[in-house]
C-alpha cells in the first residue's frame, strides 16, 4: 500500500456519460498529480493541485475537470466520455516544494463502452 | 511533441546480465531526471534519481548515467533479476515547472531465468 488511494478500481461506462475519479493523497502530501496513461503510451500529465489550487496544467481536454477539497483529497471528472478516453488514471501526490519523490495510487481503469 | 523519449518499447535480458535502458530528451531546461518502475495492475513507484549536476548516481544494483551534451540518459541494472521484469519510465523535471513531472513512455523489461 503505497498510502495514495484510488476509487474506484474499475470503471465502465458508456459513451457521452461522466464519472468522477477519487484520490487520497498520502497523509501530509499537500500536490496532487492526475496522470493519464493510454494504451501503448507514457504517463500523460493532466493536472496539479496544491493544497487546494491550481498549480499546472498539462495535456488535459476540456471535459476534464478536477478538484482539491479542503481534507487534500482530489476528484477528476470525465465528461462527455468518448471512446478514446479509455484508459488507465494515476493519482499521485508529493510534499510539495521540491520533493520530487511522486508517491503513485494504484490507478482506476476506466473502460468507456 | 514528446520531450522524454524511450525508443525501445521493450527489451529481453537474461538473468544475471546487465540491462541498460535508454533514455533521451529534448528540453535543455530539464534538471533533474528519475527513473520509474511498474508492474501490473499497480502505480509506478520511484527507483532512482539523478540531478543534473551529476553524471552517475548509484544505488545498489541501479545506476544511472546522464549525458548532459548528448541529452541522454541510461539505467544500468546488475545483476538482472527476474524480479526486475517490469516497465521501466525515465521522466524529467524542469525546476521552473512547479515540481511537473514528464514521463517518458516506458520500456518494458523481461528478465529470462
Amino acid at each position: 500500500d503505497s498510502g495514495v488511494t484510488q476509487t474506484p478500481k474499475h470503471l465502465i461506462t458508456a459513451t457521452g456519460q461522466r464519472v468522477t475519479l477519487r484520490c487520497s493523497p498520502r497523509s501530509g502530501d499537500l500536490s496532487v498529480y492526475w496522470y493519464q496513461q493510454s494504451l501503448d503510451q507514457g504517463l500523460q500529465f493532466l493536472i496539479q493541485y496544491y493544497n487546494g489550487e491550481e498549480r499546472a496544467k498539462g495535456n488535459i481536454l476540456e471535459r476534464f475537470s478536477a478538484q482539491q477539497f479542503p481534507d487534500l483529497h482530489s476528484e477528476l471528472n470525465l465528461s462527455s466520455l468518448e471512446l478514446g478516453d479509455s484508459a488507465l488514471y494515476f493519482c499521485a501526490s508529493t510534499r510539495g516544494g521540491g520533493d520530487y519523490g511522486y508517491t503513485f495510487g494504484s490507478g482506476t481503469r476506466l473502460t468507456v463502452v | 511533441d514528446q520531450q522524454v523519449k524511450q525508443n525501445s518499447p521493450s527489451l529481453s535480458v537474461q538473468e544475471g546480465r546487465i540491462s541498460i535502458l535508454n533514455c533521451d530528451y529534448t528540453n535543455s531546461m530539464f534538471d533533474y531526471f528519475l527513473w520509474y518502475k511498474k508492474y501490473p495492475a499497480e502505480g509506478p513507484t520511484f527507483l532512482i534519481s539523478i540531478s543534473s549536476i551529476k553524471d552517475k548516481n548509484e544505488d545498489g544494483r541501479f545506476t544511472v548515467f546522464l549525458n548532459k551534451s548528448a541529452k541522454h540518459l541510461s539505467l544500468h541494472i546488475v545483476p538482472s533479476q527476474p524480479g526486475d521484469s517490469a516497465v521501466y519510465f525515465c521522466a524529467a523535471i524542469e525546476e521552473t515547472s512547479y515540481d511537473k513531472v514528464i514521463f517518458g513512455p516506458g520500456t518494458s523489461l523481461s528478465v529470462i531465468p
